[in-house]
């Protein structure tokens, strides 16, 4: 099975910050990830897939790149909204797995 | 618009065999992508359980895939959980959702709002 780990657990931010998360592959996936936003009490919602391709209806302060094994989720300028948790995901072959979470908290 | 509903009994006792359902709406099922469930234990993270694909291919956690079933019903336009054997680490909220297709394969790009599941005598 591919592992994903993601880091950090948790960050402190302010509105208005820049916050980047990021989820390292045990194996190749190429481009093959997805980020997810989830909020309490609700179900995770599709924020980034392939890496870097934004979901239709995300805000554009959301972005994604990969280097190798390395995947990195960047938001620009935090809001208000913005302040969940926030999940990697494999999408290269089955079993799918996802990273632990990063909680992005206030400050 | 793609929507997914799950539902099922919100209590089970342990040993005895879970079972859920997830009802699409907006899409005919049998016409393409892959299905799943998710589960989260209170406090924890995103467990992927299963995918079926609408031909009724199946991929299982194989920490799950000896208690594991998910299945197809074309006719009601929804496919199935099964869990049997539960204990108190099934205690859940769990997500049906829908596989995207092309860049996003295997992506989950549509979830039921989810339903949460207690296992206890």
């Amino acid at each position: 099975d591919i592992q994903m780990t993601q880091s950090p657990s948790s960050v402190s931010a302010s509105v208005g910050d820049r916050v980047t998360i990021t989820c390292q592959a045990s194996q190749g996936i190429s481009s093959w990830l997805g980020w997810y936003q989830q909020k309490p009490g609700r179900a995770p919602n599709l924020l980034i897939y392939a890496a870097s391709s934004l979901q239709s209806g995300v805000p554009s302060r959301f972005s994604g790149s990969v280097s190798g094994t390395d995947f990195t989720l960047t938001i620009t300028s935090l809001q208000p909204e913005d302040f969940a948790t926030y999940y990697c995901q494999q999408a290269n072959s089955f079993p799918l797995t996802f990273g632990g979470g990063t909680k992005v908290e206030i400050k | 618009q793609v929507q997914l509903q799950e539902s099922g009994p919100g209590l089970v006792k342990p040993s005895e065999t879970l079972s859920l359902i997830c009802a699409v709406s907006g899409y005919f099922i049998s016409s393409g992508y892959y299905w799943g469930w998710i589960r989260q234990s209170p406090g924890k993270g995103l467990e992927w359980i299963g995918s079926l694909y609408h031909t009724g291919t199946t991929y299982y956690n194989p920490s799950l895939k000896s208690r594991v079933t998910i299945s197809l019903d074309r006719s009601k336009n929804h496919f199935s959980l099964i869990l049997s054997s539960v204990t108190a680490a099934d205690t859940a909220v769990y997500y049906c959702a829908r596989l995207g297709a092309g860049a996003a394969a295997r992506t989950m790009d549509v979830w039921g709002k989810g339903t949460t599941v207690t296992v206890s005598s």
